[in-house]
């Protein structure tokens, strides 16, 4: 079935760096754009990075730009977050989600934690 | 930035009764030139990521029972369970997806009364 499964979150410190992933399973992946979007604690939903089927087209919203990075990697099914120079308001939980703004199908979530 | 206001943040409900969420843009999320509304509204079960129940403010996903609508245009929009069940329990977020940043409204709360 489709599915979207993160891992790669944890506890670091600020300013330190994560590598989020998302395997996709059940759709031809490369035929998809793709997001991450995340929720901080007792905060809403906040759409993060998209990338678009390809790869070649690329948005952040303003909180995360120049910090972290969305990339793909078709031949691999997966989806991926650098998170470079951690602050502690990125603590959230971290979803990929398929799609272009309207978001089919999320993943689980992976946590990532921000403190010193 | 497009800021999406639902209201109330949160309703109880009787089971079997009518529940009835807005949602509201700050601008437009009409496109003229499609005549499509980027509105999506997604259900969020505890412990679940969200699920997206509308697209294009009225198309429903499929296996979204018939008992969920969608409708509205420009800046207001609802979402209505017409005989809410128990599985129905849930928060329920509106996103407009018409300009970037893809933005969401804080979510309500529907219980049982």
């Amino acid at each position: 079935q489709v599915q979207l499964v993160e891992s790669g979150g944890g506890l670091v410190k600020p300013g330190g760096s994560l590598r989020l992933s998302c395997a996709a399973s059940g759709f031809t992946f490369s035929d998809y754009y793709m997001s991450w979007i995340r929720q901080a604690p007792g905060k809403g939903l906040e759409w993060v990075a998209f990338v678009s089927s390809g790869g070649n087209t690329l948005f952040y919203a303003d909180s995360v730009k120049g910090r972290l990075f969305i990339s793909r990697d078709d031949a691999k099914n997966s989806l991926y977050l650098q998170m470079n120079s951690l602050r502690v308001e990125d603590t959230a939980i971290y979803y990929c989600a398929r799609g272009a703004g309207a978001f089919d199908v999320w993943g689980q979530g992976t946590e990532v934690a921000v403190s010193s | 930035d497009v800021v999406m206001t639902q209201s109330p943040d949160s309703l109880a409900v009787s089971l079997g009764e009518r529940a009835t969420i807005n949602c509201k843009s700050s601008q437009s999320v009409l496109d003229s030139s499609n005549n499509k509304n980027y509105l999506a509204w997604y259900q969020r079960k505890p412990g679940q990521p969200p699920k997206m129940l509308f697209y294009w403010a009225s198309t429903r996903e499929s296996g979204v029972p018939e008992r969920f609508s969608g409708s509205g245009s420009g800046t207001d929009f609802t979402l209505t369970i017409s005989s809410l069940q128990a599985e129905d329990v849930a928060i329920y977020y509106c996103q407009q997806y018409h300009s970037i940043p893809w933005t969401f409204g804080q979510g309500t709360k529907v219980e049982i009364k």
